[in-house]
Order: C-alpha cells, then structure tokens, then sequence
C-alpha cells in the first residue's frame, strides 16, 4: 500500500511565526488532503488537493504529484491552529501519523 | 447541514462484549467511511460505503467487526467479543458524489471512543 510520510513530527513556534509541514508519499495519487486535528479530536479538513496550489486566508496548500509531496504553509501563527496536522493519500485516504503544532503565546 | 454525527461520543465495555456505533453522515452525502485511530498514529480506514453499497474492506476489519448502511443513509460499526486492542476512537466521515474530479472532500464525526476493560 501507499506509504505516507509526514514531517517534521513536532513543531514548536512562537504565536506569529510561519511554517511548512510537509508530506511525502511513495506511489501516484488522484486523491489528497489536509487535515487538522484539534485538541478535542476533531478533524477538520482544511484542503482537497491532489496537485496544484490552494490558498485560504493564512493557510495555502501545495501539491507536487509528479515528485509525490505536499507542502502546507502557515503564515502567522495563531495559538489556535496548536493541534496535528495531517495528510491522507490515495482513494482509501492513507494517512501520516501528522505534525503536533504547539504555538505558544 | 449539521455536519456528521456519531453516537455514542463515549463508550466502555468490559472485554468479550459486543458494542455497537452509529454515523449520521451529512444529508445527501453518498459516501461513507469508517476510520480507527490510536493514540499518537493517523486515522486507519476500515471501510467504506456508497449509498448502501459496501465497496472497500481493510485487512484491518476482522471477522469480528461489521459494518452496515442499509438505507444509504445512517451506518453502524457493530465489533463482536471485543479484546483490549479493539481500543481506539472510532471516526466516520462522508462525502457527497464528486460533480468532477478534485472534489473528493470528506467531512469527519468527532468520533466514538472505545475503551475495552
């Protein structure tokens, strides 16, 4: 099956600070998402995005399915975007094991 | 449009019992999933639904785990004799028929977690 990776695993920021988690997965897909997952466990999908490039607000999303990665960027961080993040691949959306994002005040 | 449901949002069963969970997924919604997560790892698929169709089965639904949308509408996730492993959170999610291509988004419940004494 599709492997998906995710890094980095952990990341700490300062409220205000940017970033990019990014994922990496080993086969072709059609299909790709990101999710954030709040402290309470709900996960909200935040992009649909097997190629190409999404924007919405401060976050925007970046597909590169030839070279099999995904990038997400978060520009000024909030500390209410604190949670994981995940990608899931493929039509059976496989998914990382996420990046913790703890953003402190 | 109240988003996907689950119920119950808690459930603790002694190991050996059966347990039973149900999905609300969003009106007109066709498609269903039903994921497992453990603590630290990413949601893992099990099964999958189109209307009442069920098109997908993981190697991870063992014959002890069921699954059923008999109306295309609600789901229930129903795990036999269960075994301390079966610990999780039991996540659904659904998505409409994609109208093209690239519009596959699935819409998640908060989840039923499962504690199995």
């Amino acid at each position: 099956g599709i492997q998906v990776e995710q890094s980095p695993p952990d990341l700490i920021l300062q409220e205000g600070a940017n970033s990019t988690l990014r994922c990496n997965f080993s086969d072709s897909v059609n299909n790709l998402q990101w999710f954030h997952q709040n402290p309470w466990g709900q996960l909200i999908n935040l992009f649909y995005i097997p190629s190409g490039t999404k924007q919405n607000g401060r976050l925007s999303a970046t597909t590169v399915a030839t070279e099999r990665y995904s990038l997400l960027y978060i520009s000024s961080s909030q500390t209410t975007d604190s949670g994981v993040y995940f990608c899931a691949v493929g039509s059976k959306s496989t998914f990382g094991d996420g990046t913790t994002l703890t953003v402190k005040p | 449009d109240t988003g996907v449901s689950q119920d119950p949002r808690h459930k603790i069963t002694k190991r050996g019992q059966n347990v039973t969970f149900r999905c609300d997924p969003i009106s007109e919604h066709n498609r269903l999933y039903w994921y497992r997560q453990t603590l630290g790892q990413g949601p893992e698929f099990l099964t999958y639904f189109q209307n009442e169709a069920q098109l997908e089965k993981s190697r991870l639904l063992s014959d002890r785990f069921s699954a059923e949308r008999p109306k295309g509408s609600f789901s229930t996730l129903e795990i036999q004799r269960t075994e301390q492993g079966d610990s999780a959170m039991y996540l659904c999610a659904s998505s409409p028929q994609p109208r093209r291509v690239g519009t596959d988004t699935q819409y998640f419940g908060p989840g039923t977690r499962l504690t199995v004494l």
